[in-house]
């Protein structure tokens, strides 16, 4: 089955700086790549997400890029801000099909 | 997208209880949903998905007869967790995937 690869487990970053959390997949067939940002107790929100047909996607402060060859891609958050604090998640699918999440980021920004 | 309804949001039970989950689709007839479970500090990890009509397809690992799943229509699906122990405690999530995945609230079980 599919396998994902999320990197790093926490990270701390001061505000207005940029934050990169990058995944890894095993399934060339996966074809679907989305980013959850989760606050604690609630559902994983969609915040960007990429297709395999397309290198990069960008909306506003955050950007997904997306390397098939290498089966990696990377959620990037720039200018971040103490709301961005959270987890955050990647995961994986095959359209239509069930997600396979990575272990998640523990995004901390402090001001 | 699709707007989708999980209840209860919390539940206490004592060990040994059995204790149902609902999941509705409100404005998407959902042939398939699915299932995840996320214990604390932890991802989300898929149980089984849910098929209209027929039966669920369970995860390896997953004890089907513990965690009974119908899907008798098109906008609803039930997990039921049987016999509830304290090891069953954890945060439940449904999600239809029109196109891409929307989750419901999520459902916290704690189990006495």
């Amino acid at each position: 089955g599919e396998n994902v690869e999320q990197h790093p487990s926490t990270l701390s970053v001061q505000e207005g700086d940029s934050a990169v959390i990058k995944c890894t997949y095993s399934d060339s067939a996966s074809n679907y790549f989305p980013w959850y940002k989760q606050e604690l107790g609630k559902r994983p929100q969609l915040i960007i997400d990429i297709r395999s047909n397309v290198g990069e996607k960008k909306d506003q402060r955050i950007a997904v890029t997306l390397n098939k060859t290498a089966k990696h891609f990377s959620l990037h958050i720039t200018e971040t801000q103490p709301e961005d604090s959270a987890v955050y998640f990647c995961a994986v699918s095959n359209s239509g099909y069930a997600l396979n999440f990575g272990k998640g980021t523990s995004l901390l920004v402090t001001p | 997208g699709a707007v989708v309804s999980q209840h209860p949001s919390w539940v206490i039970c004592k060990s040994g209880t059995s204790v149902k989950i609902e999941c509705r689709s409100l404005d998407f007839q959902a042939t398939t949903m699915f299932w995840y479970r996320q214990f604390p500090k932890q991802s989300l990890m898929l149980m089984a998905t849910s098929n209209e009509g027929s039966k669920a397809t369970y995860e390896q690992g997953v004890e089907k007869d513990k965690f009974l799943i119908n899907h008798a229509s098109l906008t609803l699906s039930t997990l039921t967790v049987t016999s509830a122990h304290p090891e069953d405690s954890s945060f439940y999530i449904c999600s239809v995937t029109p196109n891409i995945q929307y989750f419901g609230a999520g459902t916290r079980l704690s189990v006495l």
